[in-house]
């Protein structure tokens, strides 16, 4: 079971919106920045979102997020069949034993 | 740009060590902004952080994994090192390196990463 929880699966049709949960606590998004990675099928993760909602260059700004106490949102607009894919959210634990966690994933179904 | 690139057999025995290199090309691994981390994922699972280690050798590892973990950095080489001991099949996994984003807060992104290497524990 992963410390940060995400939903294990969204979808929504093309040219809509999406969001995605990753829910932690104080020790880990509470006082840590929340990055957000994109894997698709078959491939490594690729950074997404960084510092709570920064975007890479060469991320469109159909991607956003955003934290808000102990949660984070990752936002998705204009949907498309390319966006499916499986989406994480990872921060620092800053608790004793400090180390890196990641959500359990969120699957993104593009009807 | 940045690339890194995982090294190592595909296939350990139960109860022995696995060994991985990451080679890093086009940048520095002795830059002072970074660490260098190790991530696996099972087979159909998410993502589980390993460790990280700076270009001094300072490192972070998973608490579950700790007694288990040992990361190395050759910085004449660009390169650095996982080394997992007493695998059983519950370590095959496709394992990532990529560099670690560090502030003075802690460890924060991920950025990029390598494109993976699946290991295979079985006799």
């Amino acid at each position: 079971q992963s410390v940060l929880t995400q939903p294990p699966s969204v979808s929504a049709a093309p040219g809509q919106k999406v969001t995605i949960s990753c829910s932690g606590s104080s020790s880990n998004i509470g006082n840590n920045y929340v990055s957000w990675y994109q894997q698709l099928p078959g491939t490594a993760p690729k950074l997404l979102i960084y510092d709570n909602n920064k975007r890479p260059s060469g991320i469109p700004d159909r991607f956003s997020g955003s934290k808000s106490g102990t949660s984070a949102t990752l936002g998705i607009t204009g949907l498309q069949t390319g966006d499916e894919a499986d989406y994480y959210c990872g921060t620092w634990d800053s608790s004793l034993s400090a180390h890196v966690v990641f959500g359990g994933g969120t699957k993104l179904t593009v009807l | 740009q940045l690339q890194l690139q995982e090294s190592g057999p595909g296939l350990v025995k139960p109860s022995e060590t696995l060994s991985l290199t990451c080679t890093v090309s086009g940048g520095s691994i002795s830059s002072s902004s970074y660490y260098w981390g190790w991530i696996r994922q099972p087979p159909g699972k998410g993502l589980e952080w390993i460790g990280s280690i700076y270009y001094s050798g300072s490192t972070y590892y998973n608490p579950s994994l700790k007694s288990r973990v040992t990361i190395s950095v050759d910085t004449s080489k660009n390169q650095f090192s996982l080394k997992l001991s007493s695998v059983t099949a519950a370590d095959t996994a496709v394992y990532y390196c990529a560099r670690h984003d560090r502030d003075a807060t802690g460890l924060n992104w991920f950025d990029p990463w390598g494109q993976g290497t699946l290991v295979t524990v079985s006799s």
